[in-house]
């Protein structure tokens, strides 16, 4: 199974931007890379995915690395309601068996 | 609307006990996903599911058991001999297409005593 690294913990300030490393070495040419987050006591949330070119939604946008060996999640302007627990994770392209794993994600705190 | 539910919200049982968390999606999802967490930790793989009538173990498997006997259902069993069962438990649903996303629940709370 391919996996991510992610920071244990980030911080930033209110109204600037955030962003939020993942390295995938291991990644093959068809996973895409999806990043989820997720605040206290709910379930993760969907934020954005992509495959080799950055994308652009409304909640945040997604930076691919050439390799694609890394990626990084953009938070143009960090509100107090972006502190959540931030995870990266592959999934294949394909219809193969996929067992889905999480890593420990980032905890990101936005200080007022 | 469509979504995935989890019930119940909040679950006590006294230690030796089996129990079954619920898990049902109405996205008309191929694949089902049990995950566990605990307090300040990341999501662990328990058990997943493709297809009806067919399902893998993830990372932390013993101790539970699943059944996949509808498209719609995934109920996950935490038995007694899940050493510490107490956690919260997460149930996923997706298509089978990787630039598909996960649709979680909003989680069951187990507390075993």
């Amino acid at each position: 199974d391919a996996k991510t690294t992610q920071p244990n913990s980030m911080e930033s300030n209110e109204e600037e931007p955030v962003h939020l490393p993942c390295n995938h070495s291991t990644i093959s040419g068809t996973d895409y890379i999806h990043w989820y987050r997720q605040l206290p006591s709910q379930g993760p949330e969907y934020v954005i995915h992509g495959l080799t070119s950055n994308v652009n939604n409304r909640m945040a946008s997604l930076a691919i690395a050439e390799d694609r060996k890394s990626s990084t999640l953009i938070l143009h302007r960090a509100t107090l309601r972006d502190a959540a627990v931030y995870y990266c994770i592959l999934r294949a392209s394909n219809f193969g068996n996929e067992k889905l794993t999480f890593g420990t994600g980032t905890r990101l705190t936005i200080i007022p | 609307d469509g979504g995935i539910t989890q019930s119940p919200k909040y679950l006590f049982r006294k230690e030796g006990q089996n129990v079954t968390l619920s898990c049902e999606q109405n996205l008309n999802h191929d694949a089902m996903y049990w995950y566990r967490q605990d307090p300040g930790q990341g999501l662990r793989l328990i058990y997943y599911s493709q297809i009806v009538n067919d399902f893998q173990k993830g990372d932390i498997a013993e101790g539970y058991s699943v059944s996949r006997e509808k498209k719609e259902s995934f109920p996950l069993t935490v038995t007694s001999a899940q050493k510490n069962p107490t956690a919260f438990y997460l149930c996923a649903s997706s298509t089978r297409v990787g630039n598909s996303p996960l649709h979680f629940g909003n989680g069951t709370r187990l507390t075993v005593t």
